[in-house]
């Protein structure tokens, strides 16, 4: 069985760019997590989809940011525009029950 | 809210010695989940706790979860080089999604 995948694993840009990551959870996980983990710090959930719905998108640190999630498969977090403070590494999460399964991480950099 | 404190930040090491992380909240949990985070890796699920009073071994390592809930441990017996990385507890809020506490990082001389 596949894991999770994102992509892509790295990323630098540079402020004021767009950056747009994605997530393939493991097939027929209705559950998909965005969480972002800034250097030495905790794990920080940014949102939650139940198939295609934002369940909870509490964790968003601001209107920059937008996910999504169109047919319940793969899911688009972009950062539009970027800036200095949104660099850390982004894990994406799926699960079907309470397990979480997460993906290798993207690394952003915003220069 | 819920405040869920994980100590300690960091902890070193000699290798065979034990190692233990605690997570401390100021309400009862429903349950408490410990993941494993590799130098350079992603979140790896150990174990999920729901009783109270649980006790979970795997291998060296030794899950606890509080009579009241409110607190858990993870305890590593003879450390390893193998067990070096940031430990994780994560509990539930709402819905199904989880948050995470601050880590514990382990470091472990050879």
């Amino acid at each position: 069985e596949a894991g999770v995948t994102q992509f892509p694993s790295h990323s630098v840009i540079e402020k004021g760019q767009t950056v747009t990551l994605r997530c393939d959870p493991i097939s027929g996980h209705d559950n998909l997590y965005w969480y972002r983990r800034v250097m030495g710090k905790e794990i920080k959930f940014l949102l939650h989809f139940v198939k295609e719905s934002k369940q909870d998108e509490s964790g968003m640190p601001n209107n920059r940011f937008l996910a999504e999630r169109t047919g319940g498969t793969y899911s688009t977090l972009k950062v539009q525009p970027a800036e200095l403070e949104d660099s850390g590494v982004y894990f994406c999460a799926s699960s079907q029950g309470l397990t979480q399964y997460f993906g290798p991480g993207t690394r952003l950099l915003v220069l | 809210g819920q405040q869920v404190m994980q100590i300690p930040q960091y902890q070193h090491v000699q290798e065979g010695e034990d190692f233990t992380t605690y997570c401390n909240s100021s309400t009862t949990l429903s349950n408490i989940q410990w993941y494993k985070q590799r130098p350079g890796g992603h979140p790896v699920f150990l174990i999920q706790l729901v009783k109270s009073g649980e006790v979970k071994k795997q291998k060296r390592l030794t899950f606890q979860f509080g009579e009241a809930k409110k607190n858990s441990s993870l305890h590593i017996t003879a450390t390893q080089t193998t067990d070096v990385g940031t430990y994780f507890c994560a509990w539930p809020n709402t819905g199904n999604q989880f948050y995470f506490g601050t880590g514990t990082s382990l470091t472990v001389i050879p």
